[in-house]
């Protein structure tokens, strides 16, 4: 069945320093990719989302990058601050739904100061 | 975005009783998921929930357990029926929101603890 793969599973970085948090899918008709950030007991929220006519996008400290040929995206938090620690989920579309998502298994990121 | 308020926001209850969860809509949406979020884990879509037919339940889960109602396009209910410990979650309401479509928020979660 259609799964996404997320890694590392945690992440630990210095302030200051860059995290990369990577995942890949297995559908090659999955053409949208958001990362929610979840702090500690609070909701998921977006952060930023890719669609497959593009292949990065920013906003800010945050870049996600789209490999479509390899089926991979990565996250790309750059000058990382204490308010980045949380747990990150990648997603990706289903073959059957726009709006049904297949889950990464999160990564727990920990900036150390 | 949409406001997604979510009620309760907490509860503790006791084994084999049932609980319903409600989330409202500040919006008209058309799409309408629940999902689940086991501690440490990542989220499991429980339904979609349609509005004025039964929900649309993914592998794993059914009716008797999860009962869905969706009266109309901005309110929903999501019922954990005869509960068990294993039911200790955080149970999210979510919506497809935006012009571009495929974007997805969450409510602000019921977390659940069986006792």
């Amino acid at each position: 069945g259609e799964n996404v793969e997320q890694h590392p599973s945690t992440l630990s970085v210095q302030e200051g320093d860059s995290a990369v948090i990577k995942c890949t899918y297995s559908d090659s008709a999955s053409n949208y990719f958001p990362w929610y950030k979840q702090e500690l007991g609070k909701r998921p929220q977006l952060i930023i989302d890719i669609r497959s006519n593009v292949g990065e996008k920013k906003d800010q400290r945050i870049a996600v990058t789209l490999n479509k040929t390899a089926k991979h995206f990565s996250l790309h938090i750059t000058e990382t601050q204490p308010e980045d620690s949380a747990v990150y989920f990648c997603a990706a579309n289903g073959e059957d739904s726009n709006y049904q998502l297949i889950w990464g298994a999160g990564t727990k990121l920990i900036i150390k100061p | 975005s949409a406001v997604i308020s979510q009620k309760p926001s907490r509860d503790i209850c006791q084994r084999g009783t049932s609980l319903t969860i409600q989330c409202q809509v500040d919006s008209q949406v058309t799409m309408m998921f629940w999902y689940r979020q086991q501690p440490g884990q990542s989220l499991t879509l429980i339904a979609t929930a349609n509005q004025g037919s039964e929900a649309t339940y993914e592998s794993g889960f059914v009716i008797d357990k999860f009962p869905i109602s969706r009266p109309n396009l901005t309110f929903s209910t999501l019922t954990v029926s005869n509960m068990s410990p294993e039911d200790s979650s955080i149970y999210l309401c979510s919506v497809v929101w935006g012009g571009a479509g495929n974007t997805i928020y969450f409510g602000e979660g019921s977390w659940l603890t069986v006792v």
